[in-house]
């Protein structure tokens, strides 16, 4: 039982470049988030999918789109990525009793 | 804005309870509590959650106010591994203001061997 798988766990790019984080859960829950945190503060939520087949934004949309592929997997894409955007990137699901999140993408933009 | 208060940081001693106060004196009747920690850079991590009784599990226990505009959760005996910041967050428990869930700076607990 792996609960939630975030890949990749490093990532760098360069200003401008575009990429896919990926996230999947085993749990059969039905709500997915990504989060971010900076350096020192809490967790912001960037998109959520409260079911399969629906999206919503958070707090600090901008920048990303998400897709909910189905019920297991739940992908947040960078388009044009800019060095506003490092942060360390999480991945949650839920049931009404809690979270469970994944241990993070760590993504540098320079 | 956050809709709970916590001490930026706390020390306790290994071995003796850890109280860590939580302020949410807004907190609406359909809102429950919820105890999180993030342990170094992990992800954050589930500890309890309560609406306005007294709960306990095997991690920690949480002690409401009977005005519910308050909490605090006890780790009963801290180890070092104990050592995170703490999260108090409240939000329903189901509908759409479930999915909001918003963390504040929360507490930074150090065990001290």
């Amino acid at each position: 039982n792996a609960g939630v798988t975030q890949t990749p766990k490093f990532q760098v790019l360069k200003t401008g470049q575009s990429m896919t984080l990926q996230c999947a859960q085993d749990m059969n829950h039905n709500s997915m988030y990504w989060y971010r945190q900076d350096p020192g503060m809490g967790l912001r939520l960037i998109y959520y999918s409260a079911s399969e087949g629906t999206t919503d934004k958070g707090e600090v949309p901008n920048g990303y789109n998400v897709s909910r592929l189905n019920k297991r997997e739940f992908s947040l894409r960078l388009e044009s990525a800019a060095p506003s955007q490092t942060s360390v990137y999480f991945c949650a699901s839920s049931e009404p009793y809690g979270y469970t999140f994944g241990s993070g993408t760590r993504l540098t933009v320079v | 804005d956050a809709k709970t208060t916590q001490p930026p940081s706390m020390d306790c001693a290994e071995g003796r309870a850890a109280n860590l106060p939580c302020n949410h004196s807004t907190i609406s009747g359909n809102e429950y509590v919820y105890w999180y920690r993030q342990i170094h850079s992990q992800g954050p991590q589930y500890i309890i959650h309560g609406l306005k009784n007294n709960e306990t599990n095997e991690m920690a226990s949480l002690i409401i106010t009977e005005d519910r505009k308050s909490s605090t959760l006890i780790l009963p005996h801290a180890t070092l591994r104990d050592t995170a910041v703490y999260y108090c967050i409240v939000r329903p428990y189901s509908g759409a203001g479930s999915y909001q869930l918003t963390f504040g700076k929360g507490t930074k607990l150090s065990v001290i061997p």
